[in-house]
């Protein structure tokens, strides 16, 4: 398995832009989950999606945040507009069942800078 | 307000050493919690496990120590090894799908 499959890797935008962030979750996996990582603040959840439907949206900043899962292989996370707070790496991870307790399998995450 | 805490931003240790991070969190409904480790320009990995029912897990290398009284939860990495210098994550979970993480420590082990 190639694991869970971000893109891009890197995106440099101007402030005002619409930003899409594209995921594709480990084969099989039910649940599906958007993190942003900053220094002050760590890894923050956004986004929770299990079978394809949004559990949990209370980490979205504010409605310049949006989220899909049109099906069980993808999902986009999208900001318009950006603004140069949002710069940070955004990760998609994805899990089996949460309750293994094996945690979720991260991408390699895509670093957003808004300039 | 942070409700899991790494107050150490960073730890160098001596290759051989043993490598100890920590871990501190304020809800005392959590009652599981995971250690990730993150290299450069990749996401987070699944490291170790614990719940809340024991207070020591171990694999290899690696040992959690979970003290419940005190909130507090540590990683013990022995011997450390240069291939053990990453950001490490503490993360905890009230029984759902919800883990809140800390912010990361990371550590570098000298060779």
């Amino acid at each position: 398995d190639a694991g869970v499959i971000q893109s891009p890797r890197h995106e440099v935008t101007e402030m005002g832009q619409e930003v899409t962030l594209r995921c594709k979750p480990i084969s099989g996996h039910n649940s599906l989950f958007w993190y942003r990582q900053t220094m002050m603040r760590g890894l923050e959840l956004l986004i929770y999606f299990n079978n394809n439907v949004p559990i949990d949206d209370s980490g979205m900043p504010e409605d310049r945040f949006s989220a899909k899962m049109p099906n069980a292989s993808f999902s986009t996370l999208k900001i318009q507009p950006s603004e140069p707070r949002d710069s940070a790496v955004y990760f998609c991870a994805s899990s089996l069942d949460y309750r293994t307790g094996l945690g979720y399998t991260f991408g390699s995450g895509t670093r957003l800078t808004v300039v | 307000d942070q409700q899991v805490k790494q107050n150490s931003p960073s730890l160098s240790v001596q290759e051989g050493r043993i490598s100890i991070l920590n871990c501190d969190y304020t809800n005392s409904m959590f009652d599981y919690f995971l250690w990730y480790k993150k290299y450069p320009a990749e996401g987070p990995t699944f490291l170790i496990s614990i719940s809340s029912i024991k207070d020591k897990n171990e694999d290899g290398r690696f040992t959690v120590f979970l003290n419940k009284s005190a909130k507090h939860l540590s990683l013990h990495i022995v011997p450390s090894q240069p291939g053990d210098s990453a950001v490490y994550f503490c993360a905890a979970s009230a029984g759902t799908y919800k883990y809140i993480f800390g912010t990361g420590t990371r550590l570098k082990v000298l060779a």
